[in-house]
């Protein structure tokens, strides 16, 4: 089975510059999350979708950042300018249904953003 | 609002005992978890516990939960130098509608 894919695997920008990540969570998955991780941190949940729609981006800075999942499968993560303190590993991650001990969230390998 | 914590660091000589600790304050938490990341890897979850359990053994790994003091442990017995990363706690609880709370992690060092 294939897991959850992401690119760029690795991005450096400017700081007021834009950029997008692309995740591909595991076919079936309905639940997809967006986590960002600053260096040191644990993980932070931005944004949860369950299918097409959003359960939860109450975390997401939403003045810069969007995200979307327009068929329920892939989805980008936007930011817009960046920040330097956007400087993170950004993981999505996937789940059959809403996460509960039984439904486990698999993760990808993240994207390493540095903004100088 | 939901916070975990944990100590930063930990070392240990390859054959021990490894006990990695984590405190929460939601007491409504339902599940606790233990994820394991490695350098440039994503989270793999390692194992989780209901919060109506106290114990629970997998292997190498027996989580221990004081749901009275809010405190979860991961033991990691005969620890090899390929659980050498870092050990992150995270909770769930309904009115967090269910999204995953993580701790700050625990980088655990296996010397030989």
């Amino acid at each position: 089975e294939a897991g959850v894919a992401q690119s760029p695997r690795y991005k450096i920008i400017e700081k007021r510059q834009s950029v997008a990540f692309w995740c591909n969570p595991i076919s079936g998955h309905a639940t997809l999350y967006w986590y960002q991780q600053i260096l040191g941190q644990g993980p932070k949940l931005l944004i949860q979708f369950q299918n097409n729609g959003v359960v939860d981006d109450s975390q997401l800075p939403k003045d810069r950042f969007s995200a979307e999942r327009l068929k329920g499968v892939d989805s980008t993560l936007k930011i817009q300018p960046a920040k330097l303190e956007d400087s993170a590993v950004y993981l999505c991650a996937s789940s059959l249904a809403q996460h509960s001990g039984s439904t486990e969230a698999f993760f990808g390998q993240g994207t390493r953003l540095t903004v100088v | 609002g939901e916070d975990v914590e944990q100590s930063l660091f930990l070392s240990v000589r390859e054959g021990d005992s490894s006990v990695i600790n984590c405190t929460y304050t939601d007491s409504s938490s339902t599940y606790l978890y233990w994820y394991k990341q490695e350098p440039g890897a994503g989270l793999q979850l390692l194992t989780y516990i209901f919060s109506n359990m106290d114990m629970k053994q997998d292997q190498r790994l027996t989580v221990l939960l004081n749901k009275k003091d809010k405190h979860l442990s991961l033991r990691i017995a005969d620890t090899q130098t390929g659980d050498s990363a870092i050990y992150f706690c995270a909770e769930t609880s309904p009115g967090g509608g269910n999204k995953l709370t993580f701790g700050t992690g625990t980088q655990l060092k296996v010397e030989l």
